[in-house]
């Protein structure tokens, strides 16, 4: 069935670059998302990536698509306090599907 | 565009009572969603409508939950009766079927029901 897996904390010094990492089980998926959740609000859609590509760049972001092993990643360089949040990686095919999020801790 | 247009914001009822959620999508959107959002289970679907029919309801947790969209314009999600653990906050989203950019989610509604 579709499953999505993704670690649920992550600490990360201001300044620094931080990486989340995601795990997808259904390989017809045909995009994949990383949305963000800040504390009392909705998901908002950071980016997203085709299936058919590896790597996806957007200002500090880097997404990373590895299909074979069904592995994608979010890069944010020169984290920041703003950057504080949820992350849910998700997958779609004819429906999305989220993670359980990775909560992004920024320390001083 | 207003975006996604969820109310009431917070709902506190007691066990038992019924419960009813509104949702507006983002105008010209012909999909909507529902979702569940617990520390525990994370972001669980419950239904689905495109072009207000519902596709795909396999996630409501009972038959105390029923779904509604009347029109584009508007959806309901009903719970009675009500029971304590169904506090969680549930969440609308919309898209444009052909749009793969994504969903637009709503600011939530947080349930209590104590």
């Amino acid at each position: 069935g579709e499953d999505v897996e993704q670690s649920l904390f992550l600490s990360v010094r201001e300044g620094d670059s931080s990486v989340i990492n995601c795990t997808y089980t259904d390989s017809s998926s045909t995009y994949l998302y990383w949305y963000k959740q800040e504390p009392g609000a909705g998901l908002q859609l950071l980016t997203y990536i085709f299936s058919n590509m590896d790597m996806k760049q957007d200002q500090r972001l880097t997404v990373l698509l590895n299909k074979k092993d069904k592995h994608l990643s979010l890069r944010i360089a020169d984290t920041q306090t703003g950057d504080s949040a949820i992350y849910f990686c998700a997958e779609s095919y004819d429906k999305i599907i989220f993670g359980k999020g990775t909560r992004l801790h920024i320390l001083p | 565009d207003a975006g996604v247009i969820q109310s009431p914001r917070h709902e506190v009822t007691e066990m038992g009572q019924e419960v009813t959620l509104r949702c507006k999508p983002i105008s010209g959107h012909n999909s909507l969603f529902w979702y569940r959002q617990t520390m525990m289970r994370g972001l669980e679907l419950l239904i689905y409508f495109n072009n207000n029919v519902p596709i795909d309801d396999s996630g409501m947790p009972e038959d105390r939950f029923s779904a509604k969209m009347p029109n584009a314009s508007f959806s309901t999600l009903k719970i009675q009766p009500s029971e304590p653990r169904d506090s969680a906050v549930y969440f609308c989203a919309s898209s444009l079927g052909t749009d793969r950019s994504g969903y637009t989610f709503g600011s939530g509604t947080r349930l209590t029901v104590v």
